[in-house]
């Protein structure tokens, strides 16, 4: 059974710093991995989707990278803002199993 | 990409009542899927909608608390039947295109 764990479960950076969200998962025969944001009480906005034969993908200041050997993602936030606070997961498909998130906030 | 509409946004019901929540989406898609997300934890799938067919449930869940309609291949619906303060939570639905996952804005509920 697939198991998903992201590290920290929450984080607090001031304005401006580049940071680094961590998803592990253990069974590494996965399709895709996708990386979500949940605003308080929202409902999750896909922010970037990894295809298992890619190895990272990026929008904007957003990247993220997947490594499959190692059963490891990292979601990396280049000059965080503080509309950049938010829960993000991480969830493997078919069908979406997720990690319990990072709950982030950034500090003006 | 895939736009849905989620109704009610949120809701609060008597223990012992039903809801139906309901979930639109912009465009057609063969499966549709219903999460919820309790207090502080993460999302859990409750049932995956095909049309025409039976919802799959997964472990813990069972269509006579979820019953579950998707009468066509935009549209379906997840009841919450005999609630109580347990079953207070978001619950969202989901759809795929192209392999990435898309939600709606999530219903929340809160049982009294």
């Amino acid at each position: 059974k697939q198991e998903v764990t992201q590290i920290p479960a929450a984080l607090s950076v001031p304005e401006g710093e580049n940071l680094v969200l961590n998803c592990s998962f253990t069974d590494s025969a996965i399709y895709n991995l996708q990386w979500f944001r949940q605003d308080p009480g929202k409902g999750l906005t896909s922010l970037l989707l990894i295809q298992s034969s890619q190895r990272e993908q990026t929008s904007g200041r957003l990247n993220a990278s997947l490594d499959k050997s190692s059963g490891r993602s990292t979601l990396y936030i280049a000059a965080s803002q503080p509309g950049d606070s938010a829960t993000y997961l991480c969830a493997l498909n078919t069908p979406l199993v997720f990690g319990k998130g990072t709950r982030l906030s950034v500090i003006a | 990409s895939a736009v849905i509409s989620q109704k009610p946004s949120r809701d609060i019901c008597q223990r012992g009542t039903s809801l139906t929540i309901q979930c639109q989406v912009d465009s057609q898609v063969t499966m549709m899927f219903w999460y919820r997300q309790q207090p502080g934890q993460s999302l859990t799938l409750i049932a995956t909608a095909n049309q025409g067919s039976e919802a799959t449930y997964e472990s813990g869940f069972v269509i006579d608390k979820f019953p579950i309609s998707r009468p066509n291949l935009t549209f379906s619906t997840l009841t919450v039947s005999n609630m109580s303060p347990e079953d207070s939570s978001i619950y969202l639905c989901s759809v795929e295109v192209w392999t990435e996952a898309f939600f709606g804005q999530g219903t929340r509920l809160t049982v009294v």
